[in-house]
């Protein structure tokens, strides 16, 4: 049974960085193939993908978002790791992460609202 | 401004058959790569609808259906249900985006 859990703070202040953790189970991220994606989701808005992890520890960003983004992982701890430097209140969204498989995400973990204010 | 563009807003009775288009360019749809398809309920998590353009996960009604054509992909509803009101995102590779993914802006489907 793959499930995949996100944590970290849920009120973060402007210019501060979030550090996000994605816990998962039921899937090994250094099996050939595996990734972990993190995508997120202002309230009432669309989805938005924010960065990538594969197996073999590949890196995708964002391009809008690339130069605050930095995604890492911890096979030993099933654990995928995202930070985000210079938050700002319109980062305030909720934060999932998921299992990807050839581009789809097909396991989501509920997500985590993270506000953004002073 | 998303590079995929879908309809803000779609409705059907029940028992209608009704379609979501998502439109993109030769940099992502038009240059073939997967599309797929999420469901997000209302104050849920998105699940996986269809994926590869027309597959459906194990568990999916065979009333969901996708397809792709030149630089569009459409998803179908037939049979519409209450339970479907929901909004559903298409997602595909963009290669003009140095690897990354990308959603659609989403629409709402209404059941009436």
């Amino acid at each position: 049974q793959v499930t995949l859990r996100e944590s970290g703070p849920a009120l973060v202040k402007p210019t501060q960085t979030l550090t996000l953790t994605c816990t998962f189970s039921g899937f090994s991220l250094s099996t050939s193939g595996m990734c972990v994606t993190w995508i997120r989701q202002p309230p009432g808005k669309a989805l938005e993908w924010l960065a990538r992890i594969d197996w073999d520890d590949d890196k995708y960003y964002s391009t809008s978002l690339k130069t605050r983004l930095t995604i890492s992982k911890d096979t030993s701890k099933n654990q995928v790791v995202l930070t985000m430097t210079n938050m700002d209140p319109v980062d305030t969204a909720t934060y999932y992460c998921a299992r990807s498989l050839g581009g789809k995400a097909d396991y989501w973990g509920q997500g985590t609202l993270v506000t953004v204010s002073s | 401004q998303s590079v995929l563009t879908q309809p803000p807003s779609v409705s059907g009775a029940p028992g209608q058959r009704v379609t979501i288009s998502c439109t993109g360019s030769s940099s992502n749809i038009g240059a073939n790569y997967d599309v797929h398809w999420y469901q997000q309920l209302p104050g849920t998590a998105p699940k996986l609808l269809i994926y590869g353009d027309s597959n459906r996960p194990s568990g999916v009604p065979d009333r969901f259906s996708g397809s792709k054509s030149g630089t569009s992909a459409s998803l179908a509803i037939t049979g519409l249900q209450d339970e479907d009101e929901a909004d559903y995102y298409c997602q595909s590779y963009d290669s003009s985006l140095s690897g990354s993914e990308v959603f659609g802006g989403g629409t709402k489907l209404t059941v009436l």
